[in-house]
């Protein structure tokens, strides 16, 4: 079983709609979750994390945890096209060395004007 | 204007070549990591360092080395030893107690 997973994609929305991207992992006692976008041929850009069950909002971005089912998720609300890009989550490992990461393979987002 | 710069942002390399990329950083972080991304892959921890002077072997350290002299810099030497070297790799660091990983722009390697 993969540790951090994710849907490829591409995910496809027209431009003012709600984005959802979904991701679990199998570590049950992972504590930390993180959201990170990424355009073509460029670097990750860390947009949200996100430590406690429930939700945390942050501008247009909605970070979801629900620890009891194992999945992350990331709301982006009126989306734009400049919202088109990957999107990876990251999961801290449990017991593992302080900050260290397991990145999803990501999910492509295509916002269409 | 605070930061991680990489350099260079390309590199072309022949194989059996030794390379070494450039990780420099002044956000003060303690915790410094490098990457590697292929296409549709996600990111693959090659080695990180919590302090200086001090690195562990990440998820597929073979074929890499590092060294960590300074606080702000971590360079990273692709060896010959490395199969398939040819990657996007991307420096990363933190604060020592904090996880939220801030990235680099990226070392675009090709070796032919």
């Amino acid at each position: 079983q993969k540790e951090v997973e994710q849907n490829s994609g591409p995910l496809s929305v027209p431009e003012g709609a709600i984005a959802s991207l979904n991701c679990t992992y199998s570590d049950r006692g992972s504590q930390s979750f993180f959201w990170y976008r990424q355009y073509s041929g460029k670097s990750p850009e860390l947009i949200m994390f996100i430590y406690s069950n429930g939700d945390k909002e942050d501008g247009r971005f909605t970070a979801q945890l629900n620890k009891a089912s194992q999945y992350v998720s990331l709301l982006i609300r009126d989306s734009q096209p400049s919202d088109s890009a990957t999107y990876l989550c990251a999961v801290r490992r449990y017991g593992g060395s302080q900050g260290n990461l397991i990145f999803g393979k990501g999910t492509k987002l295509s916002v269409k004007p | 204007d605070g930061g991680i710069t990489q350099s260079p942002k390309y590199l072309f390399r022949k194989e059996g070549q030794n390379v070494t990329l450039s990780c420099e950083q002044n956000l003060n972080h303690d915790a410094m990591y490098w990457y590697r991304q292929d296409p549709g892959q996600g990111l693959r921890l090659i080695y990180y360092s919590q302090i200086v002077n001090d690195f562990q072997k990440g998820d597929i350290a073979e074929g890499y080395s590092v060294s960590r002299e300074k606080k702000e810099s971590f360079p990273l030497t692709v060896t010959s030893a490395q199969k398939n070297p040819t990657a996007f790799y991307l420096c990363a660091s933190s604060t020592k107690q904090g996880t939220e990983q801030y990235f680099g722009p990226g070392t675009r390697l090709t070796v032919t």
